[in-house]
C-alpha cells in the first residue's frame, strides 16, 4: 500500500473549518483514501474515503486532487469534540487488503 | 450487539505469564482484525480472519502472539510468555465482506500492561 505524509499536528479554531491535508504522491489507480480519527483512549472512528471524486458527509468533505497525489479533509465547523488524531490511509479495496496507519495529525481545537 | 466488544478493558499481568484477549466482533461481519498500539504511535497490523481462517499473519511479531476464530464469530488473541515490551493497546475492528472499498468499525480496545 502508498505512504502517506501527514503534518504531525494542527490546530484550529473552535467554529471554523479545520483542514487536515495528506501527501500520498505513491498512490495506485486502484487504492482508496480512507480517513479516520481517533479521540482519547478510543478506538480509531471512520470518517469517509474515496477514489477519485470528492465526496461529503455528515461529519466532512474528502477533497482529492485530480492527479490524486494530495487530499484536504475537511470539518466545516470544528467543535472540541473534534479534537483527536486524524490518519489519512491508502489502501486497495476489498476485505483482503490490510490499512496501515502511520502516525497521523493530532488536531488540537481551541475554544 | 451494535459495535465490537473487547475485553478486559484492562489487564494488568506480570513478566512471563499468559494473557487472552477477547474480541466480539459486530454480527454478521466476516472480516476481523487485531491491530496493537503503543503509545504515542499508530496502530500495528498484526492478524487479519476472512471467517474462520487467518487470512494474513504477517503482523504477529513472533511465535508468542497467536490468534484464533473457531467459529467466525468471536476470537481470542492469545499471548504467552509475556513481555514488558507487550505492554500496549490491543485493538481489534471487524467489517463486512463486499466488493470494493470497505470500512473497518473498531471496539475501545483491550490495554495490556505487563510488569
Amino acid at each position: 500500500d502508498a505512504k502517506t505524509t501527514q503534518p504531525p499536528s494542527m490546530d484550529c479554531a473552535e467554529g471554523r473549518a479545520a483542514n487536515l491535508p495528506c501527501n500520498h504522491s505513491t498512490i495506485s489507480g486502484n487504492e482508496y483514501v480512507y480517513w479516520y480519527r481517533q479521540i482519547h483512549s478510543q478506538g480509531p472512528q471512520y470518517i469517509i474515503h474515496g477514489l477519485k471524486n470528492n465526496e461529503t458527509n455528515e461529519m466532512a468533505s474528502l477533497i482529492i486532487t485530480e492527479d490524486r497525489k494530495s487530499s484536504t479533509l475537511i470539518l466545516p465547523h470544528a467543535t472540541l469534540r473534534d479534537t483527536a488524531v486524524y490518519y489519512c490511509i491508502v489502501r486497495v479495496g476489498g476485505s483482503g487488503n490490510q490499512f496501515y496507519f502511520g502516525t497521523g495529525t493530532s488536531l488540537t481545537v481551541i475554544p | 450487539g451494535a459495535g465490537v466488544s473487547q475485553t478486559p478493558s484492562n489487564k494488568v499481568t506480570e513478566k512471563g505469564k499468559y494473557v487472552e484477549l477477547r474480541c466480539d466482533p459486530i454480527s454478521g461481519h466476516t472480516a476481523l482484525y487485531w491491530y496493537r498500539q503503543s503509545l504515542g504511535q499508530g496502530p500495528e497490523f498484526l492478524i487479519y480472519f476472512q471467517g474462520t481462517g487467518a487470512a494474513d499473519d504477517s503482523g504477529l511479531p513472533n511465535d508468542r502472539f497467536f490468534a484464533v476464530r473457531p467459529e467466525g464469530s468471536v476470537s481470542t488473541l492469545k499471548i504467552q510468555r509475556t513481555e514488558r515490551g507487550d505492554s500496549a493497546v490491543y485493538l481489534c475492528a471487524s467489517s463486512s465482506q463486499a466488493a470494493g472499498a470497505n470500512v473497518l468499525t473498531f471496539g475501545a480496545g483491550s490495554r495490556l500492561t505487563v510488569l
